[in-house]
């Protein structure tokens, strides 16, 4: 069964600074993707990484891939209030229809 | 763009009553699937579809059903709805094989009292 981990689950940081979130996952896979979810709203697709080593980005977000260590990454550069969100990541493992989704990481960007 | 259209936003409906909850899909994907997100549990998987008439049971299908009879439309039935599923509801759609990237819906915030 395919498990995912993110981590940290909650990130509270200064406007201006940088970090990272941790996303795990336990098999093989090399389809994984990262979504942002604003309060009350549906998951919004940020990255599609489809191979060992691929990099997007977007603005201030930066998504990695390493499929052999099984790890993405999503670092922010510089964070602003506007990327204060929920952010998931998921992956297609097992049967290819179905994404496996981390709990999620609450980010809270402070002035 | 793909649209994921639920038909509901916000729903509240009354424990033992049968709830019926719709999406569509316009851009003639293969696979639909509906998901409820709770805190603390993050998003999990109650039902997907691959094909027209075609089902299969995620995560927590216990208390659910689903119909798949056109293409566009997968619709998510509570068959005798109880507090404990009371959650945000969410549909999603990908093309399918190897295409796995999911699109949502908006989210059904279902109530039931």
């Amino acid at each position: 069964e395919l498990k995912v981990e993110q981590n940290p689950l909650f990130l509270s940081m200064q406007e201006g600074k940088n970090y990272t979130i941790y996303c795990n996952y336990s098999t093989t896979s090399d389809r994984l993707y990262w979504y942002r979810q604003d309060p009350g709203k549906s998951l919004e697709s940020l990255f599609v990484l489809l191979s060992n080593g691929a990099v997007k980005q977007e603005g201030r977000l930066m998504a990695s891939l390493d499929t052999k260590a099984r790890l993405s990454t999503l670092h922010i550069t510089a964070a602003v209030h506007d990327l204060s969100a929920t952010y998931f990541c998921a992956v297609a493992g097992g049967s290819n229809y179905k994404l496996t989704f981390g709990k999620g990481t609450l980010l809270t960007v402070n002035p | 763009d793909v649209k994921v259209t639920q038909s509901s936003r916000y729903l509240v409906k009354r424990t033992g009553e049968k709830v019926f909850l719709e999406c569509v899909q316009d851009m003639d994907h293969e696979n639909m699937f509906w998901y409820r997100q709770d805190p603390g549990l993050g998003l999990r998987l109650i039902y997907f579809s691959y094909d027209v008439k075609m089902k299969e049971k995620g995560d927590i299908p216990e208390g659910y059903s689903v119909s798949r009879e056109k293409k566009e439309r997968f619709s998510l039935i509570l068959e005798s709805a109880s507090t404990n599923q009371t959650s945000m509801y969410l549909c999603a759609s990908s093309p399918g094989g190897a295409y796995t990237e999911a699109f949502f819906g908006q989210g059904t915030r279902l109530t039931v009292v």
